[in-house]
Parts: C-alpha cells; sequence; structure tokens
C-alpha cells in the first residue's frame, strides 16, 4: 500500500510568490494535517483536515491557507512568501484524526526561499 | 502556553542503552509520542504512551511517563548505529484540533 505522498519533493521560489503544495493521504485516512519543520526545529502545527472541513489551525498568519478534497487529498496554499517560510512541510494522514489515531507522515516537500 | 522541552544532543556507543527526556506542559494530554526522523525523510512514529499508563515496553524500545513531574523517556536498549536519528517527543494539542506539539527532537549519534 502506498503511504503518504507528496508533491513537489524540492521548490526554489523568491521573495512575494506563490506556492502550492499538495498531499496525498493513505487510502482509507479521511484526516490530513500540514507541519512546517525549520532547520533544526520540531514540526510545527499549521492546519488539521478532517472530511473537508478545517478541524485546527496552528499559530500562522492568514498567507497560509489550505483545503481538502473529495477525494481526501489536501493542497496547502502560501502567498506573499517570505525568507523564513523556507522550510520542510510535512504533512500527515490518519484515519478520522482523533488523539489515539497513528498520524503517518509523508516525506515532505522542502521548499527553498530566495 | 503548551510547550514540550527536550535535550539536543546525546551520543553512545553500540550496544550502550540511550535515554531520551523529554519534559511536557499539557497536564490533560491523553497520547503522548515518540518519533523517530532520519536524515532527508519524514517522521516515523515509534512509540505512544496513554496517559494512564507509567510505562510501555516494545522490544528494544522503553517508554517511562511520570504524569506528575510531566516527564517522559525513551529508552532504546543494546543501540545500533542505525538508531542514529534525530528523535522527537510529541504531545496532543488541546487547543488546536489534535495537533501535535513537538519537542525541537533529540539528536542520537551512535558510534562503533
Amino acid at each position: 500500500d502506498a503511504g503518504v505522498t507528496q508533491s513537489p519533493t524540492h521548490l526554489i521560489k523568491t521573495r512575494g510568490q506563490h506556492v502550492t503544495l499538495r498531499c496525498s493521504p493513505i487510502s482509507g485516512h479521511k484526516s490530513v494535517s500540514w507541519y512546517q519543520q525549520v532547520l533544526g526545529q520540531g514540526p510545527q502545527f499549521i492546519f488539521q483536515y478532517y472530511e473537508k472541513e478545517e478541524r485546527g489551525r496552528g499559530n500562522f498568519p492568514d498567507r497560509f491557507s489550505a483545503r481538502q478534497f473529495p477525494n481526501y487529498s489536501s493542497e496547502l496554499n502560501v502567498n506573499a512568501l517570505l525568507l523564513g517560510d523556507s522550510a520542510l512541510y510535512l504533512c500527515a494522514s490518519s484515519q478520522e484524526g482523533g488523539g489515539g489515531d497513528e498520524q503517518f507522515f509523508g516525506p515532505g516537500t522542502r521548499l527553498t526561499v530566495l | 502556553g503548551e510547550d514540550v522541552e527536550q535535550s539536543l544532543f546525546l551520543s553512545v556507543r553500540e550496544g550502550d542503552s540511550s535515554v531520551i527526556n523529554c519534559t511536557y506542559t499539557d497536564s490533560s494530554s491523553t497520547y503522548l509520542y515518540w518519533y523517530k526522523q532520519e536524515p532527508g525523510a519524514g517522521l516515523q512514529l515509534l512509540t505512544y504512551i496513554f496517559s494512564n499508563m507509567d510505562m510501555k515496553q516494545d522490544q528494544r524500545l522503553t517508554v517511562l511517563l511520570n504524569k506528575k513531574d510531566k516527564h517522559l523517556s525513551l529508552r532504546i536498549a543494546d543501540t545500533q548505529t542505525g538508531d542514529s536519528a534525530i528523535y522527537f517527543c510529541a504531545e496532543i494539542s488541546n487547543q488546536a484540533g489534535t495537533a501535535l506539539i513537538f519537542g525541537k527532537g533529540t539528536t542520537l549519534s551512535v558510534s562503533s
């Protein structure tokens, strides 16, 4: 069975541009979460979606937005990129998104903002 | 606020035991997790413990939970060079859905 997949693997953008990152959860999983991992830090929670509805939001500016599609895949959008947005963006899927559900992480998208 | 603290580095010799420590702040956390991240890879769940447990053992891994002190530890027995990685402690946030709150990670270096 395929695990969580993310695309693209790597991305280079310049300040002020917009970026869209994509995530496909494990088949049968209905919840997707997004995390930002800056070099040398632990992942920071950005969003959680369950059944296409936003279930939780971390402390990130409105430049960050996301959505979940009927097939449970998800997109993370970041507008007006800043140098500080350079990070590894991780997507995690779980069956129901509840506290006891194991979250399976994808390999991440490495975003570099120049 | 919610915060998870870990020591940043640990160096051990192959065959020794490794103990990675973590403190957390949210006393209502129901689950606490240990994740492993190898270079260039995503996160792999190693084990988790429910808050009503004091200890959980899974092959070479032992997790100890002290709720009074909000202290969590991960012991790896007979540490191997393949265990070299970054280990993250995480708790469930009660403020944002069921988001995971991670520590900064402990880099474990195993020498032969």
